[in-house]
């Protein structure tokens, strides 16, 4: 149990739909991350939230919509995504910007 | 940030020390060697962090090259639940806390 908890494990949608990515830190930390890891690819960088404002935005398409209500909660909406978004996606917390961050298991996103 | 170079794969024997290489030549004198795990289906696991020592925890060491080019995570006595995907990551203090993760190398324990 690693405190920070994804949900669901695994998404299958299809390119007209709409979901939404959630994840949750039971750890009292100030920032929550966004990563997507493709296949054979490094993990990238999605979005930075530090006390519930955006403080990084690396080039995401704007089909990919965060969310952070507080500092525990973290979505990721999504809408006509592509066949090439399918990756799993990793949510991760820190204590602030400067410490070890804790990541979840991730979601597991597939597009059809 | 700095990039860094580490070897693809390595295998190592279990019960027998892990000694995993990581190239930083272009490392700041402001930037931190991270190192993170990632076993299968699971998220990136945060193993040790240092700036110019050598550091030790519960689960590995650090050594870092006086001149800082490069550093060697060592798992004392590797098991096979250490096989996993080791990232070594250079990364900014207070750079907004981007951890920006490479290939890293995947590390066999075998019995």
């Amino acid at each position: 149990e690693t405190g920070v908890t994804q949900t669901p494990r695994h998404l299958v949608m299809g390119m007209t739909n709409k979901k939404s990515l959630k994840c949750e830190q039971h750890l009292g930390h100030n920032a929550m991350y966004w990563y997507k890891q493709s296949a054979k690819k490094p993990l990238e960088l999605m979005f930075v939230y530090s006390l519930e404002e955006r403080v990084e935005n690396n080039s995401v398409p704007s089909r990919f919509s965060p969310e952070c209500p507080n500092s525990s909660h973290l979505f990721l909406h999504l809408h006509t995504l592509q066949p090439e978004d399918s990756a799993l996606y990793l949510c991760a917390s820190s204590q602030d910007l400067v410490s070890p961050l804790h990541f979840g298991n991730g979601t597991r996103l597939t597009v059809t | 940030d700095a990039k860094t170079t580490q070897p693809t794969s390595m295998d190592c024997a279990e019960g027998r020390a892990a000694n995993l290489p990581c190239n930083h030549s272009t490392i700041s004198g402001n930037e931190y060697v991270y190192w993170y795990r990632q076993i299968h289906s699971q998220g990136p696991q945060y193993i040790i962090h240092g700036l110019k020592n050598n550091e030790t925890n519960e689960m590995a060491s650090l050594i870092i090259t006086e001149d800082r080019k490069s550093s060697t995570l060592i798992l004392p006595h590797a098991t096979l639940r250490d096989t996993a995907v080791y990232y070594c990551i250079v990364r900014v203090r207070g750079n907004t806390g981007k951890l920006i993760f490479g290939q890293g190398t995947t590390l066999q324990v075998k019995p």
